[in-house]
């Protein structure tokens, strides 16, 4: 089973405007981590967020994270066409496993 | 870095048929995993090496699948023999683990069509 699940599943915004994605997790974790996939493409890292952490950014991103409500958000601020893609958090729990979640597919439209 | 590397980029194959799926991960990094991406199941972990080393393989669907990692250089995901239900992206990860589940990087993936 999925440890995190991503909402929306799919978001569609206009460029410019602020695009936010949620993940829930069910258990303890020691890191939580969001990448993004381009279509027919690998998928790449963005950011890392520690479990003693509340919140990181990077450039237009910001990441929250809510130990007590086992969630986490991912803001892309000012997005562009370019951020159309989908995106994953993964949980780390044990060891070197990630588990990903099922995905936000964003479409950003021009 | 030329990043990771996976090969096929794209494989159709005939059910029964033998499949071997390959990679070559980042210089320097101590872990690699193998992933396949389905529309129905998501990302899913297969299996991952420490050190050339299996440590979880709990992911791998049956006996029909086995991967190898002889050096640290090359890891080989084996299906023998393929189904249908088999076809997939197979992703290979990489990264530098210290044991709190660093940043992964993936290869482009193996898009596996199972006629």
């Amino acid at each position: 089973s999925q440890q995190g699940e991503e909402d929306p599943q799919a978001l569609s915004i206009q460029e410019g405007e602020n695009a936010t994605m949620n993940c829930s997790y069910k258990t303890s974790i020691n890191n939580l981590q969001w990448y993004r996939q381009n279509s027919g493409r690998g998928l790449v890292h963005l950011i890392l967020i520690r479990s003693n952490e509340r919140e990181k950014h990077s450039g237009r991103l910001r990441v929250t994270l809510d130990t007590s409500k086992k969630s986490s958000s991912l803001l892309i601020t000012a997005s562009r066409a370019a951020d159309t893609a989908s995106y994953f958090c993964a949980t780390a729990t044990s060891g070197s496993r990630l588990t990903f979640g099922e995905g936000t597919q964003l479409t950003v439209n021009p | 870095d030329a990043g990771v590397i996976q090969s096929p980029r794209h494989e159709v194959t005939e059910m029964g048929q033998e499949v071997t799926l390959r990679c070559k991960p980042i210089s320097g990094h101590n872990s690699l995993f193998w992933y396949r991406q389905t529309m129905m199941r998501g990302l899913e972990l297969l299996i991952y090496f420490n050190n050339n080393v299996p440590i979880d393989d709990s992911g791998m669907p049956e006996d029909r699948f086995s991967a190898k990692m002889p050096n640290a250089s090359f890891s080989t995901l084996k299906i023998q023999p393929s189904e249908p239900r088999d076809s997939a992206v197979y992703f290979c990860a990489s990264s530098f683990s210290q044991g709190s589940g660093e940043k992964l990087f993936f290869g482009s993936g193996t898009q596996l069509s199972v006629l």
